[in-house]
């Protein structure tokens, strides 16, 4: 059974930094791109950001470049997101996603719970 | 980059079929696939529909999807509505740098 586990939510001020991660087991990590995709209140799901199987290719969404670097692990099978400059529009809850290819442009077919990410003073 | 637009909500009874279209501002529909995901409160997004009208496994055949190139839409259509199919429904595509949802809308079955 495939399991993405994310982890590193919670609350902070505006500014500060945040590092989500994502476990992964029940299927060969290392052969598949992963996403960053939030549910922000409101505004609905949002793409944040995504890695290929090897971490050569990544992409961001404008909203984020600059401030969000993505990242894995094929030998913890984790995906990380760091997460700096946080605004209050960066509220949201964070799934991780498995693509179901290698490369970062495909759908995804497995979702994690989500991690909540609350930024406020 | 495009947008997907998708209405609000929709509503309908036990039994009925629903659409939800999700039309293209700008670009081709049928450049690149459509995918449609179900999330419900609480869960995750599951996929329901992946280029353009496949069906994972698991996923019953009331849920179909099409694409249409002279409304430069997509649509999901859901037969024999039940329960729960209550949920938010995101379309959702990509160019070659960004992955695009649609604004979601909510299934109501009355």
């Amino acid at each position: 059974e495939i399991q993405l586990v994310e982890s590193g939510g919670g609350l902070v001020q505006p500014g500060r930094s945040l590092r989500l991660s994502c476990a992964a087991s029940g299927f060969i990590f290392k052969d598949y791109a992963m996403h960053w995709v939030r549910l922000v209140p409101g505004r609905g799901l949002e793409w944040v950001s995504g890695i290929s199987w090897n971490g050569v290719s990544r992409g961001y969404a404008e909203s984020v470049e600059g401030r969000f670097t993505i990242s894995r692990d094929n030998a913890k099978n984790s995906l990380y997101l760091q997460m700096n400059d946080l605004r209050v529009e960066d509220t949201a809850v964070y799934y991780c996603a498995k693509v179901r290819a290698p490369v970062v442009y495909y759908y995804m077919d497995d979702w994690g719970r989500g991690t909540t990410v609350t930024v406020s003073s | 980059n495009f947008i997907l637009t998708q209405p609000h909500s929709v509503s309908e009874s036990p039994g009925k079929t629903v659409t939800i279209s999700c039309t293209r501002n700008s670009g081709s529909i049928a450049s690149k696939y459509v995918q449609w995901y179900q999330l419900r409160p609480g869960s995750s997004p599951i996929i329901v529909i992946y280029e353009d009208n496949q069906r994972p496994p698991g996923v019953p055949d009331r849920f179909s999807g099409s694409i249409d190139s002279s409304s430069n839409s997509a649509s999901l259509t859901i037969s024999g509505l039940r329960a729960d199919d209550e949920a938010d429904y995101y379309c959702q595509s990509m160019d070659s740098s960004n992955v695009v949802f649609g604004g979601g809308t909510k299934l109501t079955v009355l």
